[in-house]
C-alpha cells in the first residue's frame, strides 16, 4: 500500500529565510505524480507544486521548488524568501493512476510558522 | 481560473439527521472525488467518482454515505444519518487527467458539524 510520511509535525522560519519541509513516500509504482498542497486557515487545499515522477528535473514555482530522490523516495519542498502569507499548513501528497484506482494520498501535514 | 464550488460552507445538523453536501466541478472534468479531513488529522479519500458511478470507495465510505451527479453539474455527497463522528471539513476534487495537469481541483470545503 502507498504511504506519504511527514516527519516534521511543525516548523518555524524567520522571514526572508528558506525553509525545507520533508516528505517521502512508499510505493511500488514507478509512473506517479506527487504534490504540494497548502493549508492555510480557511482550510482550503491550494496546490503549490507538483511533480511528474519520470521527469527527472525538479519542479519550480517561484519560491517555491522541490527536490525529487526518485530512488529514496524523497519529496521535500523549498521555500525561499519566506513570507507572512506562507504560513499554514503543508501536505505533501502522492498520486497514482491506474484505470479505475485512481486517488491521492496525503501525510499527516507540517504546520509552518513564519517568525517576524 | 476555473474553480470547484461548494455550498454550503458551514453546516450543522442533529445527529441521526441527513445532509447532502453539494458540489459543482469544473465544467470539462470528468473525475469527481470526495475527501474528509476530522479537524487537525490528515486528509482522507472517501471516493471517486467517473461516467456516472463510483470508481473507488475507501472503507470510511459505508452504506450510510452516497453520491450522485443527478444534472450533469451537479456533484453531491449525502450522509444518511449522520454520527458525532462525521464531523469534520468535506473537500470535493474534480480533475480532467489531460492535458499534463495531473493534479486535482480542490473547493474550498464543507464544514460539516454534527450535534
Amino acid at each position: 500500500a502507498q504511504t506519504v510520511t511527514q516527519s516534521q509535525p511543525e516548523m518555524s522560519v524567520q522571514e526572508a529565510e528558506t525553509v525545507t519541509l520533508s516528505c517521502t513516500y512508499d510505493t511500488s509504482e514507478s509512473d506517479y505524480y506527487l504534490f504540494w498542497y497548502k493549508q492555510p486557515p480557511s482550510r482550503q487545499m491550494i496546490l503549490v507544486i507538483r511533480q511528474e515522477a519520470y521527469k527527472q528535473q525538479n519542479a519550480t514555482e517561484n519560491r517555491f521548488s522541490v527536490n525529487f530522490q526518485k530512488a529514496a523516495k524523497s519529496f521535500s519542498l523549498k521555500i525561499s524568501d519566506s513570507q507572512l502569507g506562507d504560513a499554514a499548513m503543508y501536505f505533501c501528497a502522492y498520486r497514482f493512476i491506474m484505470n479505475r484506482d485512481d486517488k491521492i494520498i496525503f501525510g499527516k501535514g507540517t504546520r509552518l510558522h513564519i517568525l517576524p | 481560473e476555473p474553480e470547484v464550488t461548494q455550498t454550503p460552507s458551514h453546516q450543522v445538523t442533529q445527529m441521526g439527521q441527513e445532509v447532502i453536501l453539494r458540489c459543482v466541478p469544473i465544467s470539462n472534468h470528468l473525475y469527481f472525488y470526495w475527501y474528509r479531513q476530522i479537524l487537525g488529522q490528515k486528509v482522507e479519500f472517501l471516493v471517486s467518482f467517473y461516467n456516472n458511478e463510483i470508481s473507488e470507495k475507501s472503507e470510511i465510505f459505508d452504506d450510510q454515505f452516497s453520491v450522485e451527479r443527478p444534472d450533469g453539474s451537479n456533484f453531491t455527497l449525502k450522509i444518511r444519518s449522520t454520527k458525532l463522528e462525521d464531523s469534520a471539513m468535506y473537500f470535493c476534487a474534480s480533475s480532467d487527467r489531460q492535458g499534463g495537469n495531473y493534479g486535482y481541483t480542490f473547493g474550498s470545503g464543507t464544514r460539516l458539524t454534527v450535534v
